[in-house]
């Protein structure tokens, strides 16, 4: 089925750690781009991707580094991870002009 | 940067009533204007869109409204049935491109 996968489905972090959020599409869309979304504050962009090996800073990129070595896939890291980066984090691609492909979500808790 | 407002957050209808979501936007260069349907657990899907070059789009039940002039756009859902309850979001963007969202809409359809 064409679309974006993303892994893991949900996760419990201890603060400091390291992580990263996996995130793959098969429709060849050039644009890739990761949001988090957090009760009360819709979805806000934490980091984006035009085309592969490019990528640019969203609204809340600190603490979060992206890459993009290919068309497919667009992969989240969390260097050192906070209890205010619990969220659900969405994954989504786009074909040009046109509106978001999102994938399912990683929740992701911080303790 | 884009800032949009989106209002209600919360709506309940009737099964069979209209329900009408309003969002307006800062950024006079915006031109994609998407809707975007989450249901619990899921990731938003992209419901119905509007290009500035268009006054009114519609797709069987859900219309989407433009009015450049005044930089706001609506939603409109006609007879309602309970499985549109869900998440609603608008979003403003240059060229479909990285999008700014609204905080969401609960829309809620009592049987």
């Amino acid at each position: 089925i064409a679309g974006i996968t993303q892994a893991p489905t949900s996760q419990i972090l201890a603060a400091g750690r390291r992580m990263t959020l996996r995130c793959t599409q098969d429709m060849r869309h050039n644009a890739m781009y990761w949001y988090r979304q957090d009760l009360g504050l819709g979805l806000r962009l934490i980091h984006y991707s035009n085309t592969a090996g490019t990528t640019g800073k969203g609204e809340v990129p600190d603490g979060y580094s992206v890459s993009r070595a290919n068309t497919d896939d667009f992969p989240l890291t969390l260097a050192s991870a906070v209890p205010s980066q619990t969220s659900v984090y969405f994954c989504a691609s786009s074909e040009e002009g046109h509106g978001y492909t999102f994938g399912s979500g990683t929740r992701l808790t911080v303790v | 940067g884009e800032n949009v407002e989106q209002h209600p957050s919360t709506l309940s209808v009737q099964e069979g009533d209209s329900a009408v979501i309003k969002c307006t936007y800062s950024d006079s260069a915006s031109n994609y204007f998407p809707w975007y349907k989450q249901e619990l657990g899921k990731g938003p899907q992209l419901i119905i869109d509007i290009r500035s070059n268009v006054g009114e789009k519609k797709d069987q039940r859900i219309a989407v409204t433009l009015n450049k002039t005044a930089k706001h756009f609506s939603l409109h859902i006609t007879e309602t049935q309970p499985e549109d309850s869900a998440v609603y979001f608008c979003a403003a963007s240059i060229f479909a491109g990285k999008s700014t969202f609204g905080d969401g809409t609960t829309l809620t359809v009592k049987p």
